[in-house]
């Protein structure tokens, strides 16, 4: 099967901007989870979407959302952005389901720069 | 609140040598799963072994091995044989009921010639 894929891998924008990260998880993984890895805070929860639905989320402020799509794949938007949103976006599939084990699959990331 | 400590911030091993990884979890639940990932250089996060809660068995996968004590809320990676391959930054992380994953801060070990 192939792996999570995330896209795109680098980007940079200004403060203020907006911008979209897009995640496809491994087929049949039907929960897509996504965080925000940086050097002072390290790994942090930003939400889980299963089935089109936020199933759980992070402490964040509004300017960062999601969302999935009917095929499982999902997209997250930050809105206005900050110095210190520049960070590694890791997106993570996994079942979802009970029974089928909570492991989490991740993509190679999304790194981020806001200048 | 779930949380999960990893106190050495950084390790180094002998190659062909075995080499433990500390990690201790804080959580009110009884049913949670504990995993170790690696991330190396490409930084792509990569499973290495997990444990459920309720298995008194320790969990090994190949070279890689945890010691595992509930009642001490201690998750330690035992890595024989250490690999130049293994030099990574390993994170101790914890799941519980809702599904999402808790780090710890990490343990970057390098694995010496």
């Amino acid at each position: 099967k192939a792996g999570v894929t995330q896209t795109p891998r680098y980007l940079i924008k200004t403060r203020g901007q907006q911008v979209t990260l897009s995640c496809s998880p491994i087929s049949g993984h039907r929960s897509v989870s996504w965080y925000q890895q940086t050097p002072g805070q390290g790994l942090q929860f930003l939400f889980e979407y299963f089935s089109e639905t936020q199933r759980n989320k992070g402490n964040f402020p509004g300017r960062f959302s999601g969302r999935q799509f009917s095929n499982s794949r999902s997209e997250m938007n930050v809105s206005t952005l900050e110095l210190g949103d520049s960070a590694l976006y890791l997106c993570a599939s996994s079942p979802g389901t009970s029974g089928r084990g909570p492991e989490q699959f991740f993509g190679p990331g999304t790194r981020l720069t806001v200048l | 609140a779930q949380t999960v400590t990893q106190s050495q911030p950084e390790m180094s091993v002998q190659e062909a040598e075995t080499v433990t990884l500390s990690c201790t979890y804080d959580t009110s639940e009884n049913n949670y799963y504990l995993f170790w990932y690696k991330q190396p250089p490409s930084r792509q996060m990569i499973l290495v072994i997990r444990q459920e809660a309720y298995k008194q068995q320790n969990a090994t996968e190949n070279r890689f091995s945890v010691n595992f004590q509930k009642a001490a809320k201690s998750f330690s990676l035992k890595i024989s044989d250490s690999q130049l391959g293994d030099t990574a930054m390993y994170f101790c992380a914890l799941s519980g009921s809702a599904r999402q994953l808790t780090f710890g801060s990490g343990t970057q070990l390098t694995v010496l010639p």
